[in-house]
């Protein structure tokens, strides 16, 4: 069975401190692992996939497999960076078939 | 440029009574989603279809049916609902590889009181 979870339900941080929200899985395939960010009153989007490597209003993540890891981090945090982040994971395996199971969330609050 | 369209925004519904949430997308995507997002429980998935004519259970199907109408069309039906299903309902969908990630829609807000 695949889970995610992120030990944090909330984060606090100053305006221009680093931030980092942790995410730990446990899937014994190989996964593919992404960032979705919730915006106040907005809906889900995707904010980054590990598989693509990229960096996203200034948040990037990486893959520990050895830790079954996927933090996101950003090295100054902005007021509008406060949201609701969720990392999920997709067992699809490289496959067209898949599903996503979501960690309970957590909610940042950059304060000015 | 719509993606995915959830149907109503809000609805109320008194216990025992019954609904069905309409979820339409116009990307072409394969595979469509119905998540139930609580306080301190992330998102959990509800039912799956992935292909037109399949769906599958998800974590917390008990309460719900599905029916994948066509390529564009995912409902979802509370038959009698129950103050347990009081929830922020989300559709979603994949176009193929899980890799381009997940389209979601805006979200059905549903209190059974």
């Amino acid at each position: 069975a695949q889970r995610v979870t992120q030990p944090e339900k909330l984060l606090s941080v100053f305006k221009g401190a680093p931030v980092e929200l942790k995410c730990n899985y446990s899937y014994s395939g190989s996964p593919e692992l992404f960032w979705y960010v919730q915006y106040s009153r907005q809906r889900l989007q995707l904010l980054l996939r590990h598989i693509s490597r990229e960096s996203i209003k200034g948040f990037t993540a990486d893959l520990n497999k050895g830790e079954t890891s996927f933090h996101l981090k950003k090295p100054f945090a902005q007021e509008e960076d406060s949201a609701m982040y969720y990392c999920a994971l997709d067992n699809a395996g490289g496959t067209s078939y898949g599903k996503l199971t979501f960690g309970q969330g957590t909610i940042l609050t950059v304060h000015p | 440029n719509a993606g995915v369209t959830q149907t109503p925004k809000f609805q109320v519904l008194k216990t025992g009574q019954s609904m069905t949430l309409q979820c339409a997308q116009d990307m072409n995507h394969n595979s469509m989603y119905w998540y139930r997002q609580d306080p301190g429980m992330g998102l959990r998935l509800i039912y799956y279809s992935a292909s037109e004519g399949t769906t599958d259970k998800g974590e917390v199907p008990n309460g719900y049916n599905v029916s994948r109408l066509n390529k564009r069309e995912f409902s979802l039906r509370l038959e009698s609902a129950a103050p347990s299903q009081t929830s922020v309902y989300f559709c979603a969908s994949r176009k193929g590889y899980a890799s381009y990630g997940y389209t979601f829609g805006s979200g059905t807000r549903l209190t059974v009181v």
